[in-house]
């Protein structure tokens, strides 16, 4: 079946630095896109999501971009911080019911 | 206001047993979705109910189900545990019945290991 894929499993940002995570979705009817971030130990926590008629959206220090026409999202963090590691989804609603997940990007934050 | 809680935090089984999974959805939201995160994977939707009544499964076998009660908390049961059910079990609220649109709020969940 059509999933929702993430490019790199692991991205190592010195701190300070942009953090840029990749998604590639397949399912072209999704219409509703959102990106998660779950630390050790807790449930995936809501960052920032678009919707299909939009190309960009920015929120405080992250910025998500979507590309429908090669079926890409990402998501930018600015000036990433030691509270940012984390391992990064992102879903897309297919349905009105569930969200269809990727799976995860490991962002690491190096000193 | 608690966010969404689950019980219990861990729990161990042997295989061929059965589980019962609780969540409490945020005050106010009537709709409460569950998913299944194998570790190293993105979490994978299993049930959703709103106000009682299912409305939408995702691709898991009969073993598992839900229900949804009147004060809009929810279980989840798996029958007849396989090696392969071990998992985090993700619980999530929302305010509307439809995910579409409406940030859905994630429980820390219930690490099931099966032996």
């Amino acid at each position: 079946g059509e999933s929702v894929g993430l490019h790199l499993p692991t991205l190592s940002v010195q701190e300070g630095d942009n953090s840029i995570i990749n998604c590639a979705y397949s399912n072209s009817a999704s219409d509703y896109f959102i990106w998660y971030k779950q630390e050790s130990g807790k449930g995936p926590q809501f960052i920032i999501d678009i919707r299909s008629n939009m190309d960009k959206r920015q929120g405080q220090r992250v910025t998500v971009l979507l590309n429908k026409t090669v079926k890409h999202l990402s998501l930018q963090i600015a000036a990433t911080q030691p509270g940012d590691s984390a391992v990064y989804f992102c879903a897309e609603s297919p349905s009105t019911d569930g969200l269809t997940f990727g799976k995860g990007t490991h962002l690491i934050i190096q000193p | 206001d608690a966010g969404v809680t689950q019980s219990p935090t861990h729990l161990i089984k042997t295989r061929g047993q059965q589980v019962t999974l609780r969540c409490s959805p945020i005050s106010g939201h009537k709709s409460v979705s569950w998913y299944q995160q194998v570790l190293g994977q993105g979490p994978q939707f299993i049930f959703q109910y709103y106000e009682k009544e299912e409305r939408g499964r995702g691709n898991f076998p009969d073993r598992f189900s839900a229900r949804q009660f009147p004060n809009y908390s929810s279980e989840l049961n798996v029958n007849a545990l396989l090696l392969g059910d071990s998992a985090l079990y993700l619980c999530a609220s929302c305010v509307a019945g439809s995910v579409l649109y409406n940030e859905q709020f994630f429980g820390p969940g219930t690490r099931l290991t099966v032996l």
